[in-house]
């Protein structure tokens, strides 16, 4: 079954480096997003992406954060300076255009120390 | 406001007794509700949505628009249950994306 993929798993940096969570969605699908969860804390959305664009963004997504489609099958979100606030499990998912669901990946857990 | 509450943060429950999950929503239009579920150390996975009207391993969950209410229900829990369970709205008119509104999750714990 295919499946949304996250690499690292687990990423630890200091603050004020720049970090890239990567992601591989499944290979048809066309939108793609990031969502992250603070610890104790909801899922929340960051952004949405179609068409090689943003499609939507919430506030929380400002501009220290990017994504990027650079190859046709990596989405990638790049969080220029990292804040201790940052830290948090970062997950990615994809979804067809004709599909009732999105797909999660398994997370990234970011530490920002 | 567009939101979605789940009351409790966890919920424990003997194997074999009943369970709901409880999940409000607020949102002035004609959302789809959804529940994840999130077992140990895996992934978020669609466990049910409202507009399929499916019973996915004896989960159900039923809109209630006049309550706002998209609770989930067994009526036997079992010991691989336990797991993270996440209610979530996808706003109308976002067809094809899923900009989902979680709730903060109920923690199910079945005991033994």
């Amino acid at each position: 079954e295919p499946e949304v993929t996250q690499t690292p798993s687990h990423q630890v940096t200091q603050m004020g480096q720049e970090v890239i969570l990567r992601c591989v969605p499944i290979s048809n699908h066309l939108y793609f997003y990031w969502y992250r969860q603070i610890l104790g804390q909801k899922v929340e959305f960051l952004v949405s992406f179609y068409n090689n664009e943003i499609s939507e963004k919430s506030e929380i997504f400002d501009d220290q954060f990017s994504v990027e489609r650079p190859d046709g099958s990596n989405f990638t979100l790049k969080i220029r300076s990292t804040k201790l606030e940052d830290s948090a499990m970062y997950f990615c998912a994809s979804s067809s255009q004709m599909a009732t669901e999105a797909f999660f990946g398994q997370g990234t857990r970011l530490t920002v120390v | 406001a567009q939101r979605v509450t789940q009351p409790e943060k966890l919920l424990s429950v003997f194997k074999g007794a009943p369970v709901e999950l409880k999940c409000n929503y607020s949102y002035s239009g004609s959302p789809e509700l959804f529940w994840y579920v999130q077992y140990s150390r895996q992934r978020l996975q669609l466990l049910l949505r409202h507009i399929s009207r499916e019973s996915i391993k004896g989960f159900t969950a039923d809109l209630n628009k006049g309550e706002t209410s998209f609770h989930l229900k067994k009526p036997f829990a079992q010991e691989e249950d336990s797991a993270m369970y996440y209610c979530a709205l996808k706003p109308q008119g976002t067809s094809g994306t899923y900009k989902y509104i979680f709730g903060t999750g109920t923690r199910l714990k079945v005991l033994a």
